[in-house]
């Protein structure tokens, strides 16, 4: 049982340009949530997706958006890149809105240079 | 409102002594508490969680937390610490809010086993 995926693993791009990460969250889950963790902190939450729909967002601006698929996967766009962007970006899955256990995949690293 | 707070952004410690990280939490509601062990270059590995129930709760890998409601607490311990112990860790709260549960993460201990 594959668990969650993520890809690319790594990315680099250009102050101002727009990135586009995937996620294929764990067989079973229909719950998708983003975080970015930059350098020397912890998970920082940036939004859910439940039934194809954001449900809860974190304190990001709109440059942050996603999207989730009939299939649950989901994707996290990101536009007019700023070098504070750079971060390990982290999908998690689960089952439910109300559920509390998550599953982490391993990771996009995105480099903005 | 929930916050975590992680004392210590490093811990060194010896081969096969006694590991402790601490975490503070403030929650609003009753919380969920979770470990997670970050490893170079890897996702997040969930490590322990408290919910309800008995308040030490085990994990993987030798690990062991006791949630403390009086102090607002829950450190991480190891008696014995492994090299392969060597890595990142992370409190986490979660609490049910409108039918959502949020996450909130600590800034996490980098923890060093020194042979």
């Amino acid at each position: 049982d594959a668990g969650v995926t993520q890809s690319p693993t790594h990315l680099i791009k250009t102050r101002g340009q727009q990135v586009t990460l995937r996620c294929s969250p764990k067989s079973g889950h229909d719950t998708v949530s983003w975080y970015q963790q930059a350098l020397g902190q912890g998970p920082q939450f940036i939004f859910q997706y439940y039934e194809e729909e954001e449900r809860q967002r974190g304190n990001f601006p709109d440059r942050f958006s996603g999207h989730q698929f009939p299939n649950y996967s989901s994707e996290l766009n990101v536009n007019a890149l700023l070098l504070g962007d750079s971060a390990l970006y982290l999908c998690a899955s689960k089952t439910g809105l109300g559920n509390y256990e998550q599953y982490f995949g391993p990771g996009t690293r995105l480099t903005v240079t | 409102a929930q916050s975590v707070t992680q004392l210590g952004s490093h811990v060194s410690v010896s081969e096969g002594a006694l590991v402790l990280l601490r975490c503070n939490y403030s929650s609003s509601v009753p919380p969920y508490l979770f470990w997670y062990v970050q490893y170079p270059n890897q996702g997040l590995q969930l490590l322990l969680k408290y919910t309800t129930g008995a308040t030490l709760v085990k994990g993987i890998n030798g690990f062991e937390a006791e949630f403390k409601k009086s102090e607002t607490s829950f450190h991480l311990t190891k008696p014995s610490a492994h090299m392969s112990d060597a890595a990142e860790y992370f409190c986490a709260v979660s609490g049910l809010s409108g039918g959502y549960q949020k996450v909130t993460f600590g800034t996490g201990t980098k923890l060093q086993v020194i042979p």
